[in-house]
C-alpha cells in the first residue's frame, strides 16, 4: 500500500553479514508487525510493536519502532540461508479501522 | 493445534470463468480475512468475515465476494475472471476483536489464462 513504504525492495548479502529492512507509514501509527513469506507461499508472523522505541528480538531478528519518525526496522544480524524470503510490514493504521495494511515487501537473498 | 488452511493450492481457469477458494480458521478463531498478493503489488486487504457476516471491504470491484459459513469457514469467489486476477490468495484469521493478531494460510495461487 502507498501508506506503508519499504526499503530496500530487494536485497542480497553475503551469509554473515548483517542488513536492515525499514517500513516507514506516511500515517499515524497504532501498531507495526513484521511478517516472513517463502516465495508463493504464506505469512509468518514474526514481531509486533506497539509502544514508540520498542524494541523485540527473535533469535537474531531484531525489530524497533520509532514512534516519532512513525517507522520501523528489521535488523537481522549474522545473516543465514534460513533467513532469505520476503519481509512485509503491516500496521494497523487510524484511518482504517479494523484491517491491516502492508508494504510491498523486501526480498532478501543470502548468498552462501 | 493445526493452521489456518486454503484449498487449492493451485487453480487454473481462464478468462471469463468463476474461481472459488476455500478457507478453513484456527479453531476458535471466528474472523476470516482475504487478501489478494499480485506480482509487484504486495499484500492488498480483500475482505472481512465475522460471525458470517461481511465486516469490510477492500477496494475490489463486486465479483469479489465470499461468505462465511456457520463453522467460520470462508468462500471468496471471483466471477468473470480477468487476466490480473492472477495472483496468491492469502486468508488469515483471528479471534473475534483481535484482527491485530491475524494469522495467514498458505495461500491458494490462481493463474487466469
Amino acid at each position: 500500500s502507498q501508506e506503508l513504504e519499504q526499503s530496500p525492495q530487494s536485497l542480497i548479502v553475503q551469509e554473515g553479514k548483517n542488513l536492515t529492512i525499514n517500513c516507514t507509514s506516511s500515517k499515524t501509527l497504532y501498531g507495526l508487525y513484521w511478517y516472513k513469506q517463502k516465495y508463493g507461499e504464506g505469512l509468518i508472523f514474526l514481531m509486533m510493536l506497539q509502544k514508540g522505541g520498542e524494541e523485540k528480538s527473535h533469535e537474531k531478528i531484531t525489530a524497533k519502532l520509532d514512534e516519532k519518525k512513525q517507522q520501523s526496522s528489521l535488523h537481522i544480524t549474522a545473516s543465514q540461508p534460513s533467513h532469505a524470503g520476503i519481509y512485509l510490514c503491516g500496521a494497523d493504521l487510524m484511518e482504517y479501522g479494523n484491517k491491516l495494511v502492508f508494504g510491498a515487501g523486501t526480498i532478501l537473498r543470502v548468498k552462501s | 493445534e493445526a493452521g489456518v488452511t486454503q484449498s487449492p493450492t493451485h487453480l487454473i481457469k481462464t478468462r471469463g470463468q468463476q474461481a472459488t477458494l476455500r478457507c478453513s480458521p484456527i479453531s476458535g478463531h471466528t474472523s476470516v480475512y482475504w487478501y489478494q498478493q499480485a506480482l509487484g503489488l504486495g499484500l492488498q486487504f480483500l475482505l472481512w468475515y465475522d460471525e458470517g457476516e461481511e465486516r469490510n471491504r477492500g477496494n475490489f470491484p463486486p465479483r469479489f465476494s465470499g461468505r462465511q459459513f456457520p463453522n467460520y469457514s470462508s468462500e471468496l469467489n471471483v466471477n468473470a475472471l480477468e487476466l490480473e486476477d492472477s495472483a496468491l490468495y492469502l486468508c488469515a484469521s483471528s479471534r473475534q476483536g483481535s484482527y491485530n493478531e491475524q494469522f495467514f494460510g498458505p495461500g491458494t495461487r490462481l493463474t487466469v489464462l
